[in-house]
């Protein structure tokens, strides 16, 4: 069965960093692009992050400069590393699978929680 | 980026009902449109891709279509279990964008 098990979620000083993992099985990481989606507290879906089977990675223009989106294919798991984190990044942070071509998330983890609060 | 305008933003409708949801994107996306259910505290569920093809396991009661850059999600006999909310989705371009959503609960 698919899964997307994510982690390292939790409670966060305004400024501070957060490094979040996507485990994955019964698919590899490395042959799909890889996404990352955000849900802040009541509110709808923000797209955040994808890497590509070629390692590129593009960020939504909220996140620029502050989130990197990596994977390590030896562990076959995605991750989130988040600097400079604002109380606007507070949310439930998902990774999802989007399959080369299809440009759909057919599989997506259960989420994580982020809150930034001082 | 492509905005796409979700409506309504709520309803309410009874078991049976048939229900239809509009996304309109603000440029052309080709059929690069996918709609998803959603329930409280859950990821969302891939329901219709490529604007009207059916995931697998997805009962035949939703549909989807296309009018230029109007989309429909339609559920022809509501069931219990369909109560949710419903997000579309553009992945034509980066950056990948989502409806406001619309939340259909129990009339």
């Amino acid at each position: 069965e698919v899964q997307l098990v994510e982690s390292g979620g939790g409670l966060i000083q305004p400024g501070g960093s957060l490094r979040l993992s996507c485990v994955v099985s019964e698919f590899t990481v490395s042959s799909n692009y890889m996404n990352w989606v955000r849900q802040a507290p009541g509110k709808g879906l923000e797209w955040v992050s994808v890497i590509y089977t070629g390692g590129q990675t593009y960020h939504a223009d909220s996140v620029k400069g502050r989130f990197t989106t990596s994977r390590d294919n030896s562990k076959n798991t995605l991750y989130l590393q988040m600097n400079s984190l604002k109380a606007e990044d507070t949310a439930v942070y998902y990774c999802a699978r989007e399959t080369p071509g299809e440009k759909n998330f057919d599989h997506w983890g259960q989420g994580t929680l982020v809150t930034v609060s001082s | 980026d492509i905005q796409m305008t979700q409506s309504p933003s709520s309803l309410s409708a009874s078991v049976g009902d048939r229900v239809t949801i509009t996304c309109r994107a603000s440029q052309s996306i080709s059929n690069y449109l996918n709609w998803y259910q959603q329930k409280p505290g859950k990821a969302p569920k891939l329901l219709i891709y490529g604007a009207s093809s059916l995931q697998t396991g997805v009962p035949s009661r939703f549909s989807g279509s296309r009018s230029g850059t109007d989309f429909t999600l339609s559920i022809s006999s509501l069931q219990p279990d369909d109560f949710a909310t419903y997000y579309c989705q553009q992945t034509y371009s980066i950056p990948v964008t989502f409806g406001q959503g619309t939340k259909l609960d129990i009339k």
